[in-house]
Parts: C-alpha cells; structure tokens; sequence
C-alpha cells in the first residue's frame, strides 16, 4: 500500500492479557517509530527504529512494553499484562530522510483495557 | 528536556475569522520544529519543517513562522474544512525522535 498500515484498528482486551498491534510502515522507508495518543495528552515517544541500529527504546513506560522490527520492515508492538492505564492509540510512523521531519503516521491503533 | 507547549487548546472561529496558533518551546539545541494536522480518528499529517529563526512556511491559508522561543501557525480566512487539531512538535540536534504539544483543537463555523 501508499501508506503506513497499522491492525488492529480497534482491539478490546481485559486487563492482564497480551496484545499485539502491528505496524507495516511505507515501502523504503528506514526509519520506524511508535507513538502513544492518550485523551487529552500530547503524542508520548516509546520506540524508535533506523535501520539495522539497536533501537532507542528510552520512550517505553515499563518492561512490559516491547516492540522488534523484522526484516528491517514491519513491527510489532507487544504489551504484556496490559493495564488499564494502558488505554490510549498507539500510533506508528515512518520516515525516509532523518533530516526532513515528515513523520508519515497510520491511522493508529485504539486499545482499550477493562 | 525538551518542552513544548500549544495555545491555545481549543479555538472557535467563523468560516473567514482570521487567528494564530502559539507553540512555545525549550529545546537544547533546534534542528527542526514541525506542525502536522490531525483530523478525528485519523493519524497527524506533516504540515511544515522550521529549521532556523526568522524562517516562513505557507500552504494555502497556512503561515507557519519561528523565532527562537516560539512557533505560529497563521490560519487567513479560514473554511470548516480547515477543522482539525494542529500538532507542534520539535527535534533537539543530535536526536531522532520528536517532541510533541498537546495541540490546538480548531473549530471552524460556517
């Protein structure tokens, strides 16, 4: 596809399960962040990916978020024993050149733990 | 730790009401600051990059400007369509990641 694709959409779980949201970014692009929106609250930085470099993963809240890039593509994003702090949309985003900013996000992620 | 902060949160405008959107910043070192739009349920898209004070963006009946303490997002004449929440965000030398604002929620009335 033309943009960056994220699935679920929509994803309901009960507090102490995992999920998994996925992140497909655009075709060539290197780099590879995640985002988290919270109601009310700014865009919170959790990962970011560039190329074949260790992730900056300084943005995660706790150890129960992780996140692995395949085949310098695709991601996904893996929170264990969710919380219901954890409620918000995960957004992801790539980028071609570093030195331009233009972040292209998907249409986001929205967890709901109960 | 960079800072940034957007006002104000919401605005109400008439369709052709001229108005600026503040974003203040503290950053150690700008490489860039940037303004996306965000509609309903969708994720932002890129506006503008600033990179250097005394710079200008434009797009239609968006004006972007930026001293070295702040950002306005300049909106002239503007139409309902150009309802959406805009995003101020900044990028620290030596960094990849962005710093985001809260946002200005823009509503505007026929």
């Amino acid at each position: 596809g033309a943009g960056v694709s994220q699935s679920p959409s929509n994803k309901v779980t009960e507090k102490g399960k995992d999920v998994e949201l996925r992140c497909d970014p655009i075709s060539g692009h290197t780099a590879l962040y995640w985002y988290r929106q919270s109601l009310g609250q700014g865009l919170e930085f959790l990962i970011y990916f560039q190329g074949n470099s260790a992730p900056d993963k300084s943005g995660l809240p706790s150890d129960r978020f992780s996140a692995e890039r395949t085949g310098g593509s695709v991601s996904t994003l893996t929170i264990q024993r969710t919380q219901q702090e954890d409620s918000a949309v995960y957004l992801c985003a790539s980028l071609f050149a570093l030195n331009t900013g233009e972040l292209f996000f998907g249409e986001g992620s929205r967890l709901t733990v109960l | 730790e960079d800072q940034v902060t957007q006002s104000p949160e919401a605005l109400r405008l008439q369709e052709g009401e001229s108005s600026s959107l503040n974003c203040s910043y503290t950053v150690s070192g700008l490489r860039g600051l940037f303004w996306y739009r965000q509609d309903p349920g969708k994720g932002p898209e890129f506006l503008f990059t600033l990179y250097s004070a005394g710079e200008e963006k434009e797009k239609e009946r968006l004006k972007a400007t930026l001293t070295k303490k702040e950002s306005f997002l300049h909106i002239t004449a503007p139409k309902p369509e150009d309802s959406a929440t805009y995003l101020c965000a900044v990028q620290a030398l030596g960094y990849s990641t962005l710093t985001f604002g809260k946002g200005t929620m823009l509503l505007v009335s026929p």
